[in-house]
């Protein structure tokens, strides 16, 4: 089983609209939780992190985590075609710096 | 520009050749790390150093790869005896070390390697 499942995709959502990306994770250890980006060909940027339950906004972006259920989401409001792209989870355990990485989900924004 | 650069940004060998790829993390940044990422996956971690220390590293991290950080700068990652598998984006993350809970790692641009 791996350690962090994301939906490979494509996730194809019109522009405008709400893109929902989701991620369960297996170790209940875990502590922080990130959401990176990656364009085709470049390498991942980070979007936003979450620690806490509940919900993290920064402008388009909302961060939902909740530990009980092993799940934390990312919802982009207002999609743009430039948001078209893999979205990469992360989740780093309590007893170690490294993060372990999902497959990622690949987002489409169609026009 | 401040960010984490890497050299060089593409290597082609032919299978069994060394190769050596160099990681210059953000110059306040002491934990630095080595992800392998191939086609449809997430990156993989190999390694990391905090200052000059390899703490830990992954079982994905055969006999044939070797890491460095001497002076707790900037690090290399060698490949020994290449061989088509190692075929990958190689990628290099920094971060500030503070053991902070949302210490956040960022990424390089990136080694891409091809053995032929």
């Amino acid at each position: 089983q791996k350690e962090v499942e994301q939906n490979s995709g494509p996730l194809s959502v019109p522009e405008g609209a709400i893109a929902s990306l989701n991620c369960t994770y297996s170790d209940r250890g875990s502590q922080s939780f990130f959401w990176y980006r990656q364009y085709s060909g470049k390498s991942p940027e980070l979007i936003m992190f979450i620690y806490s339950n509940g919900d993290k906004e920064d402008g388009r972006f909302t961060a939902q985590l909740n530990k009980a259920s092993q799940y934390v989401s990312l919802l982009i409001r207002d999609s743009q075609p430039s948001d078209s792209a893999t979205y990469l989870c992360a989740v780093k355990y309590s007893s170690a710096s490294k993060i372990i990485f999902g497959s990622g989900t690949r987002l489409s924004i169609r026009p | 520009d401040t960010g984490v650069s890497q050299n060089p940004r593409h290597k082609i060998t032919k299978r069994g050749q060394n190769v050596t790829f160099r990681c210059d993390p953000i110059s306040e940044h002491n934990r630095l790390y080595w992800y392998r990422q191939t086609l449809g996956q997430g990156p993989e971690f190999l390694t990391y150093f905090q200052n000059e220390a390899q703490l830990e590293k992954s079982r994905l991290l055969s006999d044939r790869f070797s890491a460095e950080r001497p002076k707790g700068s900037f690090s290399t990652l060698e490949i020994q005896r290449t061989e088509q598998g190692d075929s990958a984006m190689y990628l290099c993350a920094s971060s500030a070390g503070r053991g902070d809970i949302g210490e956040t790692q960022y990424f390089g641009p990136g080694t891409r390697l091809l053995v032929l």
